[in-house]
């Protein structure tokens, strides 16, 4: 398997525009992690999907951020409009579920955002 | 999910044990100990992980205090390119993944 796939891996845009960034899981896992990683706050879960549902979005930090999952093996996280504070590495991860012997999550290889 | 604490930075020669700390003091009986590494501009790697029973794969080793709170992860023979951050996390399993913290970690050098 190729892991987990995330495009683009660089993205400047200016202020106001919209951004979305998109992350291709590893084929079979059924859960999806997106997370954003700065020099201040970390690594950080905004939300995350089980069978393409999402389940706890409360990492999110605000309405100018939504993610989606139509299938299976597509997700994005849309940024709108964009901000200069919204800078920052984007992670997606998959993971497989298996009952009582843990569940290690599989990182992309990120997608650093600039906002001008 | 309890909270874990480890030193901010370790070094460690070329061709020894690293061993990272990690304490975990209010872990609950049926939270899981993990641990991800990151090296410089790529995504988390998973390691390796326990519940109680000392644990060893390809990559390291887990060594779990009997009080469970705390771990120490080995690299048996660390090499230049195990330079990078390593986080210890807790939790319980798939229902607790809102609570999942990566704190600074603790920043691996690797000295020749």
């Amino acid at each position: 398997d190729a892991g987990v796939i995330q495009s683009p891996r660089h993205e400047v845009t200016e202020m106001g525009q919209e951004v979305t960034l998109r992350c291709k899981p590893i084929s079979g896992h059924d859960y999806l992690f997106w997370y954003r990683q700065t020099m201040m706050r970390g690594l950080e879960l905004l939300i995350y999907f089980n069978n393409n549902v999402p389940i706890d979005d409360s990492g999110m930090p605000e309405d100018r951020f939504s993610a989606k999952m139509p299938n299976a093996s597509f997700s994005t996280l849309k940024i709108q409009p964009s901000e200069p504070r919204d800078s920052a590495v984007y992670f997606c991860a998959s993971s497989l579920f298996r009952d009582r012997d843990g569940n290690e999550q599989f990182f992309g290889p990120g997608t650093r955002l600039t906002v001008l | 999910d309890a909270k874990t604490t480890q030193p901010t930075s370790m070094d460690c020669a070329e061709g020894r044990a690293a061993n990272l700390p990690c304490n975990h003091s209010t872990i609950s009986g049926n939270e899981y100990v993990y641990w991800y590494r990151q090296i410089h501009s790529q995504g988390p790697q998973y390691i390796i992980h326990g519940l109680k029973n000392n644990e060893t794969n390809e990559m390291a080793s887990l060594i779990i205090t009997e009080d469970r709170k705390s771990s120490t992860l080995i690299l048996p023979h660390a090499t230049l390119r195990d330079t990078a951050v390593y986080y210890c996390i807790v939790r319980v399993d798939e229902t607790s993944y809102d609570k999942v913290i990566f704190g600074p970690g603790t920043s691996l050098s690797v000295i020749p």
